[in-house]
């Protein structure tokens, strides 16, 4: 069964501190994304890529930097945070991109205080 | 959002009635999809409809497609308490360009 991990499940930092967010999948597709969800927003994407050393950016990037280190594995990262980017984060996966199911992680609840 | 876009809404209603779910967007789509989100875990397809399709049932789920006007909407029948959670749609113009979702549809059904 597809499966996309992420970690930690639940994160709580001080504003201006580092954040790395990791995600894992197991499906073997192309694309990986980071989203961010917010009551009144929805999801909107942050980053994505279609590959290993690929970085394209969503809706939403500024305040994060996104690096995908190999097919399976896509961090976030957060190098200042600050308290707007407290936030429910979900990384999912796809075959392609567009048209096509995606499959999400259970998500990070990032706290800045 | 640009694509793929429905009112925050929430609805709460009684188990074993039916619901109706709307989502407009505003460019070209070729497929729409929905997702079901329940608590504590992250979105899940429940039904995806295409561009040359003007419904699409699954189970007690029905979805539909006007393109002319750019809307979808998708019916519950008989729903269930387990069928409480954040529904979204999703819409994107082809293989190559990233998917858009709504901003949800809660939905809280009260046995």
């Amino acid at each position: 069964e597809a499966a996309v991990t992420q970690s930690p499940r639940n994160k709580v930092t001080v504003t201006g501190g580092n954040v790395t967010l990791s995600c894992r999948q197991t499906n073997s597709h192309n694309y990986m994304y980071w989203y961010r969800q917010d009551t009144g927003h929805g999801l909107r994407l942050i980053h994505y890529s279609y590959g290993a050393g690929n970085l394209q950016i969503g809706d939403v990037p500024d305040g994060y930097k996104a690096t995908r280190t190999t097919q399976e594995d896509f961090f976030l990262l957060l190098e200042l945070a600050s308290p707007s980017q407290t936030s429910l984060y979900f990384c999912a996966s796809s075959d392609r991109t567009g048209n096509t199911e995606v499959f999400f992680g259970k998500g990070t609840r990032l706290t800045v205080v | 959002s640009q694509w793929g876009e429905e009112n925050l809404q929430a609805l709460s209603i009684q188990e074993g009635e039916d619901v109706t779910m709307n989502c407009s967007y505003k460019t070209y789509t070729t497929v729409v999809q929905w997702y079901r989100q329940k608590s504590g875990k992250g979105p899940a397809l429940i039904i995806l409809i295409r561009s040359n399709e003007r419904e699409k049932r699954s189970g007690r789920l029905r979805a539909t497609l006007d393109t002319s006007s750019q809307s979808s909407s998708l019916s519950i029948t008989g729903t269930l308490a387990t069928d409480t959670a954040v529904y979204f749609c999703a819409t994107g113009p082809n293989s190559g360009t990233y998917q858009r979702f709504g901003t949800g549809t809660k939905l809280q059904v009260v046995p």
